[in-house]
């Protein structure tokens, strides 16, 4: 069975640009997840997705992040425009069942912010 | 919000020594996960375990939910088990997997 998909694992951009993360969840998964992990630091729960309608996205800085599941299946994770704080690894995680399932981890993608 | 904590913060080992990891939760959950970051990143899955004991190979798991903690055993440490090991929570009032503070490890030959 193929894992979490997350492309690109690196990118550096300078402040102000635009970024966008890509991710493909664990067929059948139903609910979608995007982390951000600075270094240091535990994950932090960006957005979480059902099939393609947001559950959560309390603690997404929507004056500059902007994320989307279309058709319940790829997720994509925009910022714009990016600044020096956004540095981090950017984590896509799907799971089968919303509260007690298992989730299950990309390799992230990996933001440099000059 | 549910506060996750986990001790030690750091650990240093030599090769074929025997740890455990504590993970304190504030709240009633119903998933419990334990993961491991290796130093390129990847958080690999060690354990679902929102109650009970599980074992895989040397690491096992233990959730007392009553009790609001979980433990993580490594026995016969290799180096390969360098890293942060995360404990993981969903509470029951929400669905959002929370994440402790984690716990540096690092293994020596």
């Amino acid at each position: 069975e193929a894992g979490v998909a997350q492309s690109p694992r690196y990118k550096i951009i300078e402040k102000r640009q635009s970024v966008a993360f890509w991710c493909n969840p664990i067929s059948g998964h139903a609910t979608l997840y995007w982390y951000q992990q600075i270094l240091g630091q535990g994950p932090k729960l960006l957005i979480q997705f059902q099939n393609n309608g947001v559950v959560d996205d309390s603690q997404l800085p929507k004056d500059r992040f902007s994320a989307e599941r279309l058709k319940g299946v790829d997720s994509t994770l925009k910022i714009q425009p990016a600044k020096l704080e956004d540095s981090a690894v950017y984590l896509c995680a799907s799971s089968l069942y919303r509260e007690t399932g298992e989730l299950f981890f990309g390799e992230g993608s990996r933001l440099t912010v000059l | 919000g549910i506060q996750v904590e986990q001790s030690p913060p750091d650990l240093i080992l030599q090769e074929g020594a025997n740890s455990t990891l504590r993970c304190n939760f504030s709240d009633s959950v119903n998933n419990l996960q334990w993961f491991h970051q290796n130093p390129w990143g990847q958080l690999i899955n060690l354990f679902y375990i929102p109650s009970g004991t599980k074992q895989n190979g040397r690491l096992s798991a233990t959730t007392v939910a009553t009790e609001r903690y979980s433990l993580l055993y490594i026995s016969s440490s290799q180096t390969t088990d360098s890293g942060v090991y995360f404990c993981a929570v969903v509470s029951y009032n929400t669905d959002k997997l929370i994440f402790g503070t984690g716990t540096r490890l690092q293994v020596f030959p």
